[in-house]
């Protein structure tokens, strides 16, 4: 019964083709969050839905689109993808924007 | 705009002896603090959040932080250390403003020697 999942857990992929990764979350939250965490572990905010509304975007190429079809979803298509997109991606949830995130188990996107 | 630092990269400590993590941050206000823990492979678990009230907070797995105002500072504290903390612990800070998110710092990694 897992609170935030993300599909797949894992993505190879090859330069300039496009993905999608995947994310749920049951706990009746508002708000949903895509994070990107780099080779040093840095963790990043990419971009905050709340209620289906785009809040966040931080700077990141358009080649990332978030996609909200409900409250409960928010997914992360990447287009074109290139080496620098290797990383691990978090899909997080709260029930107001900055307070206790939840966070998935995370997708570690490898570009070759 | 909100930072949140945390000074030290790494740290080594004997199994049984006592932890500390340090924590800054910035922000106007009174902030929203969090400590979040990251096993390998694995997602965030949060350890322990501080919103307002009593500037010392317990959390799990036998965690504490205390938050002072005056060095806005959020430290991690454990009396004794198990093997199994060996992990990478984030501090975070967060804002009861509408188009903000969690920023992170950028970890501490912790080993535990035997």
């Amino acid at each position: 019964d897992t609170a935030v999942s993300q599909t797949p857990k894992y993505l190879v992929t090859q330069m300039g083709n496009d993905k999608s990764i995947k994310c749920e979350q049951n706990l009746g939250h508002d708000t949903m969050y895509w994070y990107k965490q780099d080779s040093k572990k840095f963790l990043k905010i990419m971009f905050s839905y709340n209620n289906k509304e785009l809040i966040i975007n931080e700077t990141v190429p358009n080649r990332f689109s978030p996609k909200s079809p409900d409250k409960a979803h928010l997914n992360l298509h990447i287009n074109s993808l290139e080496l620098g997109d290797s990383a691990v991606y978090f899909c997080a949830s709260s029930q107001r924007m900055a307070t206790e995130a939840f966070f998935g188990q995370g997708t570690r996107l490898t570009v070759v | 705009a909100q930072s949140v630092t945390q000074p030290d990269i790494h740290i080594t400590v004997s199994e049984g002896a006592s932890l500390e993590l340090r924590c800054n941050y910035s922000y106007g206000a009174t902030p929203y603090l969090f400590w979040y823990v990251q096993s390998p492979g694995q997602g965030l678990q949060l350890l322990l959040k501080y919103f307002s009230g009593d500037t010392l907070v317990q959390g799990i797995k036998g965690f504490e932080a205390e938050f002072k105002r005056s060095q806005s500072s959020f430290n991690l504290r454990k009396p004794s250390v198990h093997w199994s903390d060996a992990a990478e612990y984030f501090c975070a800070v967060g804002a009861n403003q509408a188009g903000t998110a969690l920023i992170f710092g950028k970890g501490t990694t912790l080993s535990v020697s035997s």
